[in-house]
Formats: structure tokens, sequence, C-alpha cells
């Protein structure tokens, strides 16, 4: 089945820097991977999600890039905010309504 | 106006027991779901329901039995609960041929086990 690895496991930055959150995939049949934010406590929620016919998909701050080829993707964060700090999950599943599989996720701090 | 409501929150409970957690959601999808998040923030999927009908049921011990009356309800009822079963069960919902495919989570039920 599908195994989806993510690096780094904590993250912590300087508040207006970059991060940077990469993620493997073991089935080359997955084709749609999603990136989920769960803050302190709350429920974690879609940020922004690309298909692999698409290699990068941008949205405002947040970029996420797709290399098929070598099955990573990475999460781009741009101008860092103390409200970005939170576990930041990458997923994949073989199409946008089978079964999710998430990598165990990153702890991003944004220091004011 | 809840999306994805689950009851109760908070569950303290000894080991042995019995106990039952309430999904429902009012976001008119056809696919629902139970995750288990542990201590290490792990989010594993435990089961899937598509229009009542179970289609992802993972290796999870058979203590666990998942229940659709229909499908804006999901139920996980849990017997003889184990130490090993605390943690945050999160419920979520989905539209089975959406294009987004996005999982829509209800604010999780930590159970706690003593």
């Amino acid at each position: 089945g599908e195994n989806v690895e993510q690096h780094p496991s904590t993250l912590s930055v300087q508040e207006g820097d970059s991060a940077v959150i990469k993620c493997t995939y073991s089935d080359s049949a997955s084709n749609y991977f999603p990136w989920y934010k769960q803050e302190l406590g709350k429920r974690p929620q879609l940020i922004i999600d690309i298909r692999s016919n698409v290699g990068e998909k941008k949205d405002q701050r947040i970029a996420v890039t797709l290399n098929k080829t070598a099955k990573h993707f990475s999460l781009h964060i741009t101008e860092t905010q103390p409200e970005d700090s939170a576990v930041y999950f990458c997923a994949a599943s073989i199409t946008s309504y089978d079964k999710v599989i998430f990598g165990p996720g990153t702890s991003l701090s944004v220091i004011p | 106006d809840t999306a994805v409501s689950q009851t109760p929150k908070y569950l303290v409970t000894q080991m042995g027991n019995d106990k039952s957690i309430k999904c429902e959601q009012n976001l008119g999808h056809d696919t629902m779901y139970w995750y288990k998040q542990d201590s290490k923030k792990f989010l594993k999927i435990m089961f899937s329901y598509n229009n009542k009908e179970l289609i992802i049921n993972e290796t999870v011990p058979n203590r666990f039995s998942p229940k659709s009356p229909d499908k804006a309800h999901l139920n996980l009822h849990i017997n003889s609960l184990e130490l090993g079963d605390s943690a945050v069960y999160f419920c979520a919902s989905s539209q089975y041929d959406s294009l987004t495919g996005e999982l829509f989570f209800g604010e999780g039920s930590r159970l706690t086990v003593l």
C-alpha cells in the first residue's frame, strides 16, 4: 500500500522567512496530493492540493511542487507569520476520492 | 451551522468499558470516515463509508465497529477499551465524485482510557 514520508518532523523559522516541507510517496499510481494544516487543538483543514498533471500550484504565500518521476512533493510557505505555526500534513491518494494516506506531519513554529 | 459535528468531544473511561462516538455532517456528502490521531499526531484512516456502505476497512481490531444509519451519520462503537485506544478520533466527510476531494473534519473526540 501507499506510504508517505515527510521531513522535517519539526521546523522553526523566523517570522518573514520561508519554510519548506518535503514529502515522498511510494505508490506510483497516486495522483492526488493534498496538504492539511492543523492548529493546536483544532481539526486538520485543507490548505492546498495538487494533481499529477500539474507540476506546481500557488495560492498567495503557499505553493506546492510535484516531481512525479522522483515521487516527491513539497510545500513552500513564504513570508511566514506567527499564525502559520501549526502541524502540516502532506498526503497522497490514487484519486481525489480514494483512501487518503497522510504523512507523519511537520510541526512548524514561526518565531516573532 | 457546524459542517461535521462529533459527540462527545471528551471521553474519559476505564479499561474494559464500551463506548460510542457519534458523527453527523450537514454538507450533503456521501462519504464519511473515521481517522485516529495518536499522541505523536499521526493521522491514520480506520474506516470509510459511501452511501452507508463500508468501502474502507483498515487493519483495525474488531473491537471497533462503525455503523452508518444513513449517509449523514457515522458512529463508532468501541468494545473492551484498552489503554492503547487513547487517542483523538476524527470523523470526516467528502463527496465521492468531487474534483477537489477535500476532507472536512469534525472537531475530534479525545478518548482517554485509564
